[in-house]
């Protein structure tokens, strides 16, 4: 059964810092991995894409990486702002037949001033 | 505004109530999906519509009833929902069935059963 599985559930950081926020997947044959970003109420919003031959993806202050042999990705938030207060998921497709997305139960990260 | 809109945004209704959830999407997509979200779990996929015609239905209750007129719109007909079933009811479209492409999100309906 293909799995995502974040880590931390959630996080406190100051703003300003740096955090890094983790996604392993059990998915196979993989197509692509994707971040999404969740506001509180809102609905969620793509911040990356990566697929098997690609390692690093940015996006501003988000850094996703993705080692497809180890089956990892992460997501890196360079100098927090309080505007990263979300909940961040990791979405993971298979490839071939209908390429279903499974998706991770998040992260939740508050920034605090 | 994120090129797909969801009403009513909040919903509260009895167990013996009907309603229905309304999405539209301006953005040209030819799939249109349904998901649920509850607390402290991953999104579920409910339903999902590829050019008006339903592809997929994940093992939902037949008290969810979805209804894909065109390409632009897609309703959720609710009717005798349990408690259970309250949750964020998240539309979303892309430009093509399958999931390759990205999926775009409607905002959500905060759906209250009592």
């Amino acid at each position: 059964k293909n799995q995502v599985e974040q880590s931390p559930q959630s996080l406190i950081i100051l703003e300003g810092k740096n955090c890094t926020l983790q996604c392993n997947y059990t998915v196979s044959p993989f197509s692509n991995l994707r971040w999404y970003k969740q506001d509180t109420g809102r609905g969620p919003v793509s911040l990356t894409i990566m697929t098997f031959s690609e390692n690093t993806k940015s996006n501003g202050r988000y850094t996703a990486t993705l080692d497809a042999d180890t089956k990892q990705s992460s997501l890196h938030i360079t100098a927090s702002q309080l505007s990263d207060s979300a909940s961040y998921i990791c979405v993971v497709s298979e490839s071939g037949g209908s390429y279903i997305p499974t998706f991770g139960r998040g992260t939740s990260l508050i920034v605090h001033p | 505004e994120t090129g797909v809109t969801q009403t009513p945004r909040h919903l509260v209704m009895g167990m013996t109530n009907k309603k229905s959830l309304k999405c539209e999407q301006h953005l040209g997509h030819n799939a249109m999906y349904w998901y649920k979200q509850s607390a402290k779990k991953p999104l579920e996929l409910m339903f999902v519509y590829s050019l008006e015609e339903r592809v997929e239905n994940n093992s939902v209750p037949s008290r969810f009833s979805p209804e894909c007129p065109n390409s632009s719109h897609l309703f959720l007909h609710l009717h005798t929902l349990q408690p259970e079933d309250s949750a964020l009811y998240l539309c979303a479209s892309s430009p093509t069935s399958g999931f390759a492409g990205e999926l775009f999100f409607g905002e959500g309906s905060r759906l209250t059963v009592l």
